[in-house]
């Protein structure tokens, strides 16, 4: 069965801080990998997503995060946080093919310090 | 335009009741998703239409729960007998077709006493 791992469930930056969060997914076929991010008071939304071509994949806000196939990993980065970066933040990944059911990881809540 | 609306925001029932969530998607989309998010939790796979049908449902926990989506645009997820292990926050989301960005609602928060 899928599944999705967020090492880190919260994270505290100051303002400025280079951000990474990790995302490790276990299923042995091609897929589609995902962030979604949840600003306090709002609904989730996406952030960045991968389906083909250059594993460095740039979203929103500054974020881009890289696939690595032979790590099963799907890092986000972001260079420098900034307060409004406070959110929680969302890996996900569903295969390419058969049913698009979507597997969320557990979220990292990331606080940013002014 | 609008987007996904999910009603009631809010919902309280005493164990062993019946109720039923409501979820409105973006126009056009043919790809609706209900999950189930506890508190801590990342967001919990229920079941996916594409269209009036139900294109996966293994992720609906038992027989107590049931979702429609008869005319291919707003669902209800319903659950019967509910117990306190149901209280989450229940979103729905849609897309254009079942591979896209998924744009999610507000969520409806249940509580089951």
């Amino acid at each position: 069965a899928q599944s999705v791992s967020q090492h880190n469930h919260h994270v505290i930056l100051s303002e400025a801080a280079s951000l990474e969060l990790g995302c490790n997914y276990s299923y042995g076929g091609t897929v589609n990998l995902f962030w979604y991010v949840q600003y306090p008071g709002q609904h989730l939304q996406l952030l960045l997503k991968y389906f083909s071509g250059d594993p460095l994949v740039k979203g929103i806000k500054g974020f881009e995060a890289e696939f690595i196939k032979s790590k099963f990993s799907f890092n986000l980065r972001k260079p420098s946080v900034q307060w409004s970066d406070t959110a929680e933040y969302f890996c996900a990944v569903t295969r390419t093919s058969g049913t698009y059911k979507y597997i969320f990881g557990t979220g990292t809540r990331l606080k940013v310090l002014a | 335009g609008a987007g996904v609306s999910q009603t009631p925001s809010n919902k309280v029932t005493e164990k062993g009741k019946y109720v039923e969530l409501r979820c409105d998607p973006i126009s056009g989309h043919t790809a609706l998703y209900w999950y189930r998010q506890s508190l801590g939790q990342g967001p919990e796979f229920l079941i996916y239409f594409q269209g009036t049908g139900a294109a996966d449902d293994s992720g609906l926990p038992n027989d107590r729960f049931f979702a429609v989506r008869p005319e291919g645009s707003v669902s209800t997820l319903k659950i019967q007998r509910t117990e306190r292990g149901d209280s989450a926050v229940y979103l729905c989301a849609s897309s254009p077709s079942g591979l896209e960005t998924q744009y999610f609602g507000p969520g409806t928060r249940l509580l089951v006493l």
